[in-house]
């Protein structure tokens, strides 16, 4: 069956510190994968997405996230944490053929930010 | 661009009453609409798939008696909550998919926060 997983539900860093959070997902083929973040009480943003080529995609507010086709991985990552980052962040997965737009999404990673 | 809105942002209702939640896109036109309900701190959860002209798409356990959705253009649906109870308080999502852009993503409105007394 399709999936996403988030291994981490939960993580604190420092501010300042780099930051990588996990997604894998199991697909047929290989599908078209998103990062959306949530603030409290906000709708979903989305941070970035990745379609075809080049297996490193850059998002916003700094974010970037790789494609390991090897792994079944689409990890997000950002090189210095700033307090405004702490939200929940979703990983998210459609088919990349055809008309089915259906996500399956990850139970996402909630990602507090010490000062 | 590709913005999607929903009204009302929040909603409190007496338990019993039918509340019904706006969905529209407002620079692109949406064959496909998604609706999603996501409890405190927790995932998305698909309810069903709104289709233009057509019945909307209900995932399983969804009852679709109780979560009415309409369809009616190509930037409007709307999830009407019938006879409400206070367990279906929660938030509710609903996204659109770009119509013929080859754009294979969905656009999120920012949600709706049901309260049910």
């Amino acid at each position: 069956a399709q999936s996403v997983t988030q291994p981490d539900i939960h993580i604190t860093v420092s501010e300042g510190a780099s930051l990588e959070l996990r997604c894998n997902y199991s697909y047929g083929a290989t599908p078209y994968l998103f990062w959306y973040v949530q603030s409290p009480g906000q709708g979903l943003q989305l941070l970035l997405k990745y379609f075809s080529g080049d297996t490193l995609v850059q998002g916003i507010k700094g974010f970037e996230a790789e494609f390991k086709r090897s792994q079944s991985s689409f990890n997000l990552r950002k090189p210095s944490v700033h307090w405004s980052d702490a939200a929940e962040y979703f990983c998210a997965a459609c088919p990349n053929a055809g008309n089915n737009r259906k996500l399956i999404w990850g139970l996402g990673t909630s990602l507090a930010v010490n000062p | 661009g590709a913005v999607v809105s929903q009204h009302p942002s929040w909603v409190i209702c007496k338990s019993g009453t039918s509340v019904k939640i706006e969905c529209r896109s407002l620079d692109f036109q949406a064959t496909t609409m998604f609706w999603y309900r996501q409890f405190p701190k927790q995932s998305l959860m698909l309810m069903a798939t709104s289709n233009e002209g057509s019945k909307a798409t209900y995932e399983q356990g969804v009852e679709k008696d109780k979560f009415l959705i309409n369809h009616a253009s190509l930037t409007l649906s709307t999830l009407t909550v019938t006879s409400a109870h206070p367990e279906d308080s929660s938030f509710y999502i609903c996204s659109a998919a770009p119509t013929g852009t080859g754009v294979n993503e969905q656009f999120f409105g920012p949600g709706t926060r049901l309260t049910v007394l």
